[in-house]
Order: C-alpha cells, then sequence, then structure tokens
C-alpha cells in the first residue's frame, strides 16, 4: 500500500517565526488533505488539494504530485497553531505520522 | 451544511465489558463513512471503512466490528474490551473527496 512520510516529526518555532511541513508519499494519489489536530483532539480540515497551491489566510499548501509531495506553509505563526500536523492521501485517508508544532510566545 | 455527530466524548469501561461507539452524520446522503483510531502517539489508523449499508470493508483484524444499519449511521461494536483497545476513535465522513472528522470518543480501558 501506499506509504505516507511527514517531515519534521517536531518543531518549535518562536512566534512569528515561519515553517515549512512536508509529506511525502510513495505513489501517485488522486487525494491528498491536510489536518490541523488541536489539543483537544479534533481534526480540523485545512485543506483539500490533491494538486496545485492553495491559500487561506496565514497557511498555504502546496502539491506536486508528479513528484509525490505535498507542503504545508505557516506564516507568522501563533501559539494557537501549536498541534500535530497531518497530511493524509487516498480515498481511505492513509495517514501520515504526523508534524507536532509547538509555538512559544 | 452537513454535520457529524460522535458520542460519547470520553468512556471508561472494564476489561472484558462490551462496546457501542455511535457516529451520525446530518445533512448529506449516501456517505462513505470511516472508524479511525489513535492510540498513544500520533498514527492515525483506519478501522473500518463503509460505501453503503451494510456493506463493511475491516481493514485491521482485531477485537471490534461495526455496522452501519443506517445510511447514515455508523456503529462500532466490541464484545469483550481489551485493555489494547484504549485509544481515541474517531468516525469520518465523505462524499466523492474530502473528509470530515467527528469530535472523537477518548476510550479507556480499565
Amino acid at each position: 500500500g501506499i506509504q505516507v512520510e511527514q517531515s519534521p516529526p517536531d518543531l518549535i518555532l518562536q512566534e512569528g517565526a515561519n515553517s515549512t511541513l512536508r509529506c511525502n508519499f510513495s505513489d501517485s494519489v488522486n487525494n491528498l488533505q491536510w489536518f490541523h489536530q488541536n489539543p483537544w483532539g479534533q481534526l480540523i480540515n485545512l485543506f483539500y488539494i490533491p494538486s496545485g497551491t492553495k491559500q487561506n489566510g496565514r497557511l498555504s499548501a502546496t502539491t506536486v504530485a508528479t513528484e509525490r509531495y505535498s507542503l504545508l506553509y505557516i506564516s507568522s505563526s501563533q501559539t494557537t497553531d501549536s498541534g500535530v500536523y497531518f497530511c493524509a492521501v487516498e480515498g481511505k485517508l492513509i495517514f501520515g505520522q504526523g508534524t507536532e508544532l509547538s509555538v512559544k510566545p | 451544511s452537513q454535520t457529524i455527530h460522535q458520542w460519547p466524548a470520553t468512556l471508561v469501561q472494564p476489561v472484558g465489558s462490551p462496546l457501542s461507539l455511535e457516529c451520525t452524520v446530518e445533512g448529506t446522503s449516501n456517505p462513505n463513512l470511516y472508524w479511525y483510531r489513535q492510540a498513544a502517539g500520533r498514527g492515525l489508523q483506519l478501522l473500518f471503512y463503509s460505501v453503503g449499508i451494510g456493506q463493511i470493508s475491516s481493514e485491521v483484524p482485531q477485537n471490534l466490528s461495526a455496522s452501519r444499519p443506517q445510511d447514515r449511521q455508523f456503529i462500532l461494536s466490541s464484545k469483550k474490551l481489551l485493555l489494547s483497545d484504549s485509544g481515541f476513535y474517531l468516525c469520518a465522513w465523505s462524499v466523492q473527496s474530502e473528509a470530515f472528522f467527528g469530535q472523537g470518543t477518548r476510550l479507556t480501558v480499565v
């Protein structure tokens, strides 16, 4: 089956810094999503992005399907951005292991 | 608009007791429905997947079962819980492609 790898596994930032999270997948996909899991465990949809680039406020994402990776950009990070970021691919949503982000004030 | 309800939010059950977690979706028809488990650590493991009433795919052999008695209802069950069944259980739905998650049930088996 498809393997999904996320990097880095952990990231500590100072408030206001920018960051890039990466998601690599082992085969071509028709579906890719990014989620943010908040401290209460809820999975929040960030982007549905099987290809191309999307932006939503301070967050943006790019998927290069032909090269089998997706990037999530967080600009001007805030403490509320803390949590775990997941990418997931395909219809059955195969998840990566996530990137745990901690933003310090 | 579509919403997903999952309950209970937390549950503490003794080893050997039965389990029933329920998930319902409103505002859509014939969704794909999913049960995931997140154990200690971060990864989410797909447990069951359903494309319609009575159609259940089991992704991982285990002590759990799932049923879909109605179009927008998905139930996760166990006859006898094990300590290893502890974790955070999440229900999700999708139509076409993008998936949305419920708020999850934190299960502790003691």
